[in-house]
């Protein structure tokens, strides 16, 4: 059974950095063709992916926030953190991280299974 | 980046209808694109992948069509539980981009 699970701070102030850590189980990021994603909402409004990270460490940002993103993965914790540096209250979203599956050059099918989120404000 | 549009925005009908959404991609994307479904206070789900295959468990009333540049998804007789919102995705090429989405409401 395949399940992710976010964890982090519900509030930041604006210029910190955000840490966010993305648990998961039933998977291993060490298996070729996995890979892990985050995507953030903001309160009543669209989805938007931010980055991606795969079994062959290979990264891939957003392209508006890829000067603030970083995404890194610890195999043997089974985890996946995305950091995002000088933090605005613009920011204020729920975070979402997913799986999805490579093959060939493209993902497999998607996001097939998601996080539950959490809930980051930012404000003084 | 690839660009979508997706319409509409906002979409009302009633129990037993049949209801289209479409996105349409600023370039061709082959078939890489997905349909999800997404319920208030709840993860987005995955409906379609490959713009026309149905993730296991998803019914039948669900169906997605197209390839290229316009896509669309149908939902024939809707049932109460399909009143959600629901965005399309492009991961043909990075970065991914998710459509604006297309609340369904009850009318």
């Amino acid at each position: 059974q395949v399940t992710l699970r976010e964890s982090g701070p519900a509030l930041v102030k604006p210029t910190q950095t955000l840490t966010l850590t993305c648990t998961f189980s039933g998977f291993s990021l060490s298996t070729s063709g996995m890979c892990v994603s985050w995507v953030r909402q903001p309160p009543g409004k669209a989805l938007e992916w931010l980055a991606l990270i795969d079994w062959d460490d290979d990264k891939y940002y957003s392209t508006s926030l890829k000067t603030r993103l970083t995404i890194s993965k610890d195999t043997s914790k089974n985890q996946v953190v995305l950091t995002m540096t000088n933090m605005d209250p613009v920011d204020t979203a729920t975070y979402y991280c997913a799986r999805a599956r490579i093959g060939g050059q493209q993902l497999v099918k998607g996001f097939d299974y998601w996080g539950q989120g959490t809930l980051v404000t930012v404000s003084s | 980046a690839i660009w979508m549009t997706q319409s509409p925005s906002l979409l009302s009908a009633s129990t037993g209808d049949r209801v289209t959404i479409s996105c349409r991609m600023s370039q061709g994307i082959s078939s890489y694109l997905a349909w999800y479904q997404q319920k208030p206070g709840k993860a987005p789900e995955l409906l379609i992948y490959a713009a026309s295959t149905l993730q296991s468990g998803v019914p039948s009333r669900f169906s997605g069509s197209g390839s290229g540049t316009d896509f669309t998804l149908t939902i024939s007789c809707l049932q109460s539980e399909d009143f959600a919102t629901y965005y399309c995705q492009q991961y043909y090429s990075f970065p991914y981009t998710f459509g604006q989405g297309t609340k369904l409401e009850i009318k």
